[in-house]
């Protein structure tokens, strides 16, 4: 079975610093996707990133970056000089190659909110 | 629209009736998926549609829940006898790549 851990519920920043979001997950296939989405004030989940596990390299966009480390089952997820506009709910997933990706496993999100 | 509509935003339903979501994919988005979120979680899958037909419907919870999308458009999520424990928020999303997922607002759904 497929499980999403978000040890972290809520974190507060003030803006300008950099926040690391944790994300550990468990699966017994070897091929398996993963994934980060946030889901701002408004409700919308909205997609940020996709990783397959053959893939380690680590992601950077914008001041967004990714870190995926398999020997430790993670795919944390770090933004640098955070925003105000970055507060929402981000919620990392998991999807098994066996269901081509179509049916996420998320974890219950972690709560960002970043004061002025 | 360009994105994922959803109808109704909120419903507020007696337990024991009968409720419809409704959802209206991005155009030319093939795959459709139903998702639940209950407060403080993260979603938790029903259904995805591929085309016509469920390709997987392994998160529906029991058989009050059905969905249905007859010409590969639009869905419709169906709840029988409704219980106060399906109160929560269903999702609609559709897609074209594997797992980029593009999400509704959602439909807000309270039992009383």
């Amino acid at each position: 079975a497929q499980k999403v851990t978000q040890a972290q519920t809520e974190i507060s920043v003030v803006e300008k610093e950099d926040v690391t979001l944790d994300c550990v997950y468990e699966t017994r296939d070897t091929t398996y996707y993963l994934f980060w989405y946030k889901q701002p004030p408004s409700g919308e989940l909205v997609f940020l990133i996709r990783r397959n596990s053959f893939d380690e390299q680590n992601e950077i966009s914008g001041r967004y970056s990714w870190n995926f480390q398999k020997s430790t089952s993670s795919f944390n997820f770090t933004i640098t000089a955070s925003q105000v506009v970055d507060s929402a709910v981000y919620f990392c997933a998991l999807s098994e190659a066996d269901n081509a990706g179509n049916m996420l496993t998320f974890g219950g999100g972690t709560r960002l909110m970043v004061k002025p | 629209g360009a994105g994922v509509s959803q109808t109704p935003s909120n419903k507020v339903t007696e337990k024991g009736k009968y409720v419809e979501l409704r959802c209206d994919p991005i155009s030319g988005h093939t795959a459709l998926y139903w998702y639940r979120q209950s407060l403080g979680q993260g979603p938790e899958f029903l259904i995805y549609f591929q085309g016509t037909g469920a390709a997987d419907d392994s998160g529906l919870p029991n058989d009050r829940f059905f969905a249905v999308r007859p010409e590969g458009s639009v869905s419709t999520l169906k709840i029988q006898r409704t219980e106060r424990g399906d109160s929560a928020v269903y999702l609609c999303a559709s897609s074209l790549q594997l797992g980029e997922l593009f999400f509704g607002e959602g439909s807000r759904l309270t039992v009383l």
